[in-house]
Order: C-alpha cells, then sequence, then structure tokens
C-alpha cells in the first residue's frame, strides 16, 4: 500500500531552471493538492485539484504550475526556479464524501534552489 | 477571512505536565478542525479530528464555537509527543480545500 508517493526528495536547482516534482497516489482520492513548508508559516497551499482536468490555485500559485490529466498524479512544475522557491513539498490527497476526510501525506521534496 | 491562528512557535514542557497547544480559528461557515503531527523525519499525519470526539496517544480537542477555538491537550505529556503539531480547517466552500496553522512545536523535556 504505496499511498501518497513524492518524487524526487532531494533536489538542488540553479536560479531559472526548471523541474517536476512528481506526485502519485494509489488510492483513488479524487482531491490532491500541493503544500509548501517554510520556518514559521507553516503550511501553505499552492494549488489543488477537485478531480482529474480541474485545477486550482491555493495561497501561494506564483512561479508554479500544475495539471491533473489522471486521477492518480498531480505534478508540480516550476517553470523558473527562484531562491525563493527554497522550501519542503508536500503533496496530500484525499476523498470526497460524506464530510472532510483526512489529507494524507506524501514524504516531502526538499528543494534548494540557489 | 479563512485563517488558522497557532499563537505559539514553540512550546517546552517537562515529561509528565500537562500540555495544551492553542489553535483559533476564523471561519463563517461550519468548519471541519484537525490536527496533524509530524514527527522528526516522518511524513505529516493525521492526529485527531473534532467529528471523531476521540483521544489519540492521550490528545483530545474540542471544538468551542463560541471562542472558534480547538486546542489540543494532554494531561501527562510523553517525551515521544516532541513533534511538530499543525492545527487544520477544511469545509471551505464544499471546496475541500485545507487551511493549516504555522505550526507548534512541542519539546517535551526529561
Amino acid at each position: 500500500n504505496a499511498g501518497v508517493t513524492q518524487t524526487p526528495k532531494f533536489q538542488v536547482l540553479k536560479t531559472g531552471q526548471s523541474m517536476t516534482l512528481q506526485c502519485a497516489q494509489d488510492m483513488n482520492h479524487e482531491y490532491m493538492s500541493w503544500y509548501r513548508q517554510d520556518p514559521g508559516m507553516g503550511l501553505r497551499l499552492i494549488h489543488y485539484s477537485v478531480g482529474a482536468g480541474i485545477t486550482d490555485q491555493g495561497e501561494v500559485p506564483n512561479g508554479y504550475n500544475v495539471s491533473r490529466s489522471t486521477t492518480e498524479d498531480f505534478p508540480l512544475r516550476l517553470l523558473s526556479a527562484a531562491p525563493s522557491q527554497t522550501s519542503v513539498y508536500f503533496c496530500a490527497s484525499t476523498s470526497k464524501g460524506a464530510g472532510n476526510s483526512p489529507l494524507h501525506f506524501g514524504n516531502g521534496t526538499r528543494l534548494t534552489v540557489t | 477571512a479563512q485563517r488558522v491562528t497557532q499563537p505559539e512557535k514553540l512550546l517546552s514542557v517537562f515529561k509528565g505536565a500537562p500540555v495544551e497547544l492553542k489553535c483559533n480559528y476564523s471561519y463563517s461557515g461550519s468548519p471541519e478542525l484537525f490536527w496533524y503531527v509530524q514527527y522528526s523525519r516522518q511524513r505529516l499525519q493525521l492526529l485527531l479530528r473534532h467529528i471523531s470526539r476521540e483521544s489519540i496517544k492521550g490528545f483530545t480537542a474540542d471544538l468551542n464555537k463560541g471562542e472558534t477555538s480547538f486546542h489540543l491537550k494532554k494531561p501527562f505529556a510523553q517525551e515521544e509527543d516532541s513533534a511538530m503539531y499543525y492545527c487544520a480547517l477544511s469545509g471551505l466552500g464544499g471546496t475541500y480545500k485545507y487551511i493549516f496553522g504555522t505550526g507548534t512545536r512541542l519539546k517535551v523535556l526529561a
């Protein structure tokens, strides 16, 4: 039972480079989301999706793109990395149903932009 | 605005002492409140949710709609409780968005 899988675990980028953080879940969850975790600022929502083909912005979407072509995958793209994007990124998913189910988190990706 | 506030960045207590991690929220509708915990080198995981009204690892939390609070309590802290604790709110307009507080690091001293 893999749950939510994020790759890579660590990444170092130079300013201006692009990359994609991968997130996959095998629980058939409709809802998927990306957060960044920064000291003193907690978890901030970047983008989220309530189903395949549907995405929306969270609190801090600038500099990031997402797409949801399948239920399982929700990649996060950094088009031109900046030092301000140095952070730990978490993907999370949950199912839609009666009430709001708790989030299931991946292990995180630690990104450093130099 | 919808917001979750955790006023303490760090809370240090001695083993066996009571613990209270504060969480206040701002939300116009009927929210669902959660506490998540992140132990060292582990992923975030659900600790408890208000609709369950259960005690997990000795922790409890009661939703107080009048004070818009959802404080996390434990009568006797253990060293293994040392972790980062996040209060979270969901049910925002039916969009399933989850908003987190800034987190409180709990250190239980021997």
